[in-house]
């Protein structure tokens, strides 16, 4: 499978804990973005990369969200202090390099999240 | 501050019938415009894109959609549905080259066969 993957799919976690998702996004894909998507809502943007460089996080990123892809390629997402209200599906997303508009996002399967 | 909003919800339809599926976006300048679509536990997948040139935007699995400048509009359109096509659709505007987009809230469709 050459599409966006994520890992883990699903993560259950008590209030205070710390998570860490995995993103791997498609081969040669410069650009990768974090969204979140809650039941009954369209995903909401979190932050993108472009290479290693994060240009981009959205204010309703709380400081416990923290995102990193040291090398260009995967990238990671964590979440310390879990809160109940960070219950959702989070879900990475990748597009080719060129600066061209027409470029695409290609989206993975999601983590879904579960805070206790 | 740049928005997408969704017309309807939930929208239930028997096969055969004619789907349009409403959007609008507010002004921001430079707009390029998605649909995407995400059947039962599967991931979002691109339906169609419009970025420049001819307003009606042909997509996969027969689906259309026309661009409205006046109208801050990009509805979604198929002319007849069928059970297969029961998914949820999202709306999605990007203002800045490569950068993020913004969702609707999402239509669910259900097709009855």
């Amino acid at each position: 499978d050459t599409g966006v993957s994520q890992n883990p799919r699903h993560k259950i976690t008590k209030r205070g804990q710390n998570v860490t998702f995995r993103c791997d996004p498609i081969s040669e894909h410069n650009r990768l973005y974090w969204y979140r998507q809650t039941l009954g809502q369209g995903p909401e943007f979190l932050t993108y990369f472009q290479n290693e460089a994060q240009l981009e996080k959205s204010r309703l990123l709380s400081d416990r969200f923290s995102a990193e892809r040291p090398k260009g390629s995967f990238s990671t997402l964590e979440i310390q202090r879990t809160e109940q209200g960070d219950s959702a599906m989070y879900l990475c997303a990748s597009s080719p390099p060129g600066g061209h508009s027409y470029n695409e996002q290609f989206f993975g399967p999601g983590t879904r999240l579960t805070v206790l | 501050a740049q928005s997408v909003s969704q017309h309807n919800h939930h929208v239930i339809l028997s096969e055969a019938a004619s789907l349009e599926l409403g959007c609008n976006y507010s002004y921001g300048g430079t707009v390029n415009l998605f649909w995407y679509v995400q059947y039962p536990g599967q991931h979002l997948q691109l339906l169609l894109k419009y970025f420049s040139g001819d307003p009606l935007v042909k997509g996969i699995k027969g689906f259309e959609a026309e661009f409205i400048k006046s109208k801050f509009s990009f509805n979604l359109r198929k002319p007849s549905v069928q059970w297969s096509d029961t998914a949820e659709y999202f709306c999605a505007a990007r203002y800045n080259q490569g950068g993020k987009l913004i969702f609707g809230q999402g239509t669910e469709l259900s097709v009855k066969p």
